[in-house]
């Protein structure tokens, strides 16, 4: 099974601020890593597929970079409603396993 | 628009059984894989189970594997949880979530609001 393994587990920032979330998997994946969004109490939304492209209707401030095993979300300016939690998660083999997630709040 | 609604969760008893239906509309619901995806209170999310559009490829997590099977009624629309000895780490908010590209398995593009499932005595 990979794990992949995000850092830091929270992230404590301001809006207008650049977030960097890092994920690192136990062995490579490639480029077939994705990032999703959760805020409380919805489903998560897919950001990002194959480690850089984003999703439809996603904003441009959001980007995704890496390949093999160490993959990095950034945020380049903070909005309000950005404050959520972030999985990574991969598809290059089964069982398919998320990261543990990395919470960005409010400073 | 792509809609998934999730029914069938509640309150079941340790060593008890619940079946989790998914109705989907809004794309051409025989061309996709999906999947279970489920979230324990305040924890993170964990795949369980994926189907091909044609039924021809099963997968599940092993806490899962022999005690949960996956299924989907083309025809209907509709993709289906059966969870059989289900046990108190089972509890969680189940969703339902379509893959992102017809043909193999992708990532989880769409998702549903999730139906919640408590195993307790």
């Amino acid at each position: 099974e990979i794990v992949l393994t995000q850092s830091p587990a929270t992230l404590s920032l301001s809006p207008g601020e650049r977030a960097t979330l890092s994920c690192r998997a136990s062995q490579s994946v490639n480029i077939y890593l994705a990032w999703y969004q959760q805020k409380p109490g919805q489903a998560p939304r897919l950001l990002i597929s194959e480690a850089s492209d984003r999703a439809t209707g996603i904003p441009a401030r959001f980007s995704g970079s890496g390949s093999g095993t160490d993959f990095t979300l950034t945020i380049s300016s903070l909005e309000p409603e950005d404050f959520a939690i972030y999985y990574c998660q991969q598809r290059i083999n089964w069982p398919l396993t998320f990261g543990q997630g990395t919470r960005l709040e409010i400073k | 628009e792509v809609q998934l609604v999730e029914s069938g969760g509640g309150l079941v008893k340790p060593g008890g059984s619940l079946r989790l239906s998914c109705a989907a509309s809004g794309f051409t619901f025989s061309s996709y894989s999906m999947n279970w995806v489920r979230q324990a209170p305040g924890k993170g999310l964990e795949w369980v189970s994926s189907i091909s559009s044609s039924i021809g490829y099963i997968y599940y997590a092993d806490s899962v594997k022999g005690r949960f099977t996956i299924s989907r009624d083309n025809a209907k629309n509709s993709l289906y949880l059966q969870m059989n000895s289900l046990r108190a780490e089972d509890t969680a908010v189940y969703y339902c979530a379509k893959d992102g590209h017809t043909g193999g398995f992708y990532y989880f593009d769409y998702w549903g609001q999730g139906t919640p499932v408590t195993v307790s005595s």
